[in-house]
């Protein structure tokens, strides 16, 4: 498959709890994008990444939440210390060159639940 | 104003109809422009990308730009039960972040 791939495709943690959601681009493409989405409502964007760098981290809370996406393996998106508002769809997408000219292609999600 | 607005829907058009999903945009130096399908549960899927004025056909699906009035709309032809979804308008105003609106829901009544 040579989709986006995101895992795991459903998580659970309880409050306080780390989160830790992984992405896997399609194989070709350095430009990752995170968004989340609750029920009924659209796509919030979250963070754009290129290798190893952080581009825009404007649409991610500043505490709590972080992004990396490193020279070798899939971006991880880590939420620390977990509350109940965290609960939602965390999409994954990526891109084979800068916004703008190519669309983006999005992984199955991550279901986070927070207990 | 919201940067890209749709109208929530739900939308409910009979089989064989046309279905109009309209989205307005607020940057109007937009330059990139896509539609995506999402099924409940499911990630979105793209269906077309449109940069240009005018229109751009792929099967049953037309997606229409108008940068002047700031619109773009997707038509679908002869509609089936299986197009039932909610449909994303995605503008990029050409930098890094791409706006998604919130969705229309369509419902194609068999």
């Amino acid at each position: 498959n040579a989709g986006v791939m995101q895992n795991p495709r459903h998580l659970v943690r309880r409050r306080g709890q780390e989160a830790r959601l992984r992405c896997s681009p399609m194989k070709g493409h350095s430009h990752v994008y995170w968004y989340r989405q609750l029920p009924e409502e659209g796509l919030k964007f979250m963070v754009y990444l290129q290798k190893e760098n952080i581009i825009d981290e404007s649409g991610m809370p500043k505490e709590r939440f972080s992004a990396e996406f490193p020279k070798e393996g899939p971006s991880i998106l880590r939420i620390q210390q977990v509350v109940r508002g965290d609960s939602a769809a965390y999409f994954c997408a990526s891109s084979l060159a800068s916004p703008g000219s190519e669309p983006q292609h999005f992984g199955d999600g991550t279901r986070l639940s927070i207990l | 104003q919201k940067e890209v607005e749709q109208n929530s829907g739900p939308l409910s058009v009979p089989e064989g109809a046309i279905a109009s999903l309209n989205c307005t945009y607020s940057d109007r130096g937009s330059q990139s422009f896509f539609w995506y399908r999402q099924y409940s549960g499911k990630s979105p899927e793209l269906i077309m990308s449109i940069y240009s004025n005018g229109d751009k056909e792929d099967g049953r699906f037309t997606a229409q730009l108008n940068k002047a009035s700031q619109y773009v709309s997707l038509l679908i032809r002869d509609s089936q039960p299986s197009d039932s979804a909610t449909y994303l308008c995605a503008v990029n105003t050409g930098g890094f972040k791409t706006i998604f609106g919130a969705g229309t829901r369509l419902f194609v009544k068999a």
